[in-house]
């Protein structure tokens, strides 16, 4: 089955890059997706097919993919970053969906 | 503005049955493919299901293949999640939300929490 994999944690200090990784043997041929999900919320979306940002979401967030791994980047972090990541991805030939492992990321 | 809210979670006993409901408002609900997503608690997200716009397609994760049945109804505007032979792994906050493009999820409910215990 597919799946995508990402690093339990990332922390990093106000204002520091923070820069979350996904990887998967099928992102060379499908595009990522990424979402945040603060502490009793829903998921709210971040980036979408690679690099593109929702509106309504700052543009500290980018997304970027090369070869098999994808990465969400928040560039000069605040606190109100802290969250969990997770990518997300899709598998046309089964048609399932998969999400990633999720990643805590941490701003302090 | 797109609103998704879903109904029906509770205590199941093992075994069990329960029908997830979610009531979408804010756009033309019977264009656009759905989803429901699970999050086991402490744990990260997993697609369980999605159908077509028109009900014609449907696809299941592996481990609720055969007990669970996604549907819809266009005009009340509704999806629905049918659960049986339920276990405790089903255990969950379960998400509706809208797909776009038919491959990804941009608006998600606020959840419903269905535990499966005895």
């Amino acid at each position: 089955s597919y799946e995508l994999t990402q690093p339990p944690s990332v922390s990093v200090s106000p204002g520091q890059t923070a820069r979350i990784t996904c990887s998967g043997d099928a992102l060379p041929k499908k595009n990522a997706y990424w979402y945040q999900q603060k502490s009793g919320q829903a998921p709210v979306l971040v980036i979408y097919e690679d690099t593109k940002r929702p509106s309504g979401i700052p543009e500290r967030f980018s997304g970027s993919s090369s070869g098999t791994m994808a990465t969400l980047t928040i560039s000069g972090a605040q606190v109100e970053d802290e969250a969990d990541y997770y990518c997300y991805s899709t598998d046309s030939i089964s048609h399932h969906w998969v999400f990633g492992g999720g990643t805590k990321l941490t701003v302090l | 503005e797109v609103q998704l809210v879903e109904s029906g979670g509770g205590l199941v006993q093992p075994g069990g049955s329960l029908r997830l409901s979610c009531a979408a408002s804010g756009f033309t609900f019977s264009s656009y493919w759905m989803s429901w997503v699970r999050q086991a608690p402490g744990k990260g997200l997993e697609w369980v299901a999605h159908i077509k716009h028109d009900g014609t397609e449907k696809y299941y994760v592996d481990s609720v293949k055969g007990r669970f049945t996604i549907s819809r109804d266009n005009a009340k505007n509704s999806l629905y999640l049918q659960m049986n032979s339920l276990r405790a792994e089903d255990t969950a906050v379960y998400y509706c939300a809208r797909v776009v493009s038919g491959s990804y999820l941009d608006y998600w409910g606020q959840g419903t929490l269905v535990t499966v215990s005895s």
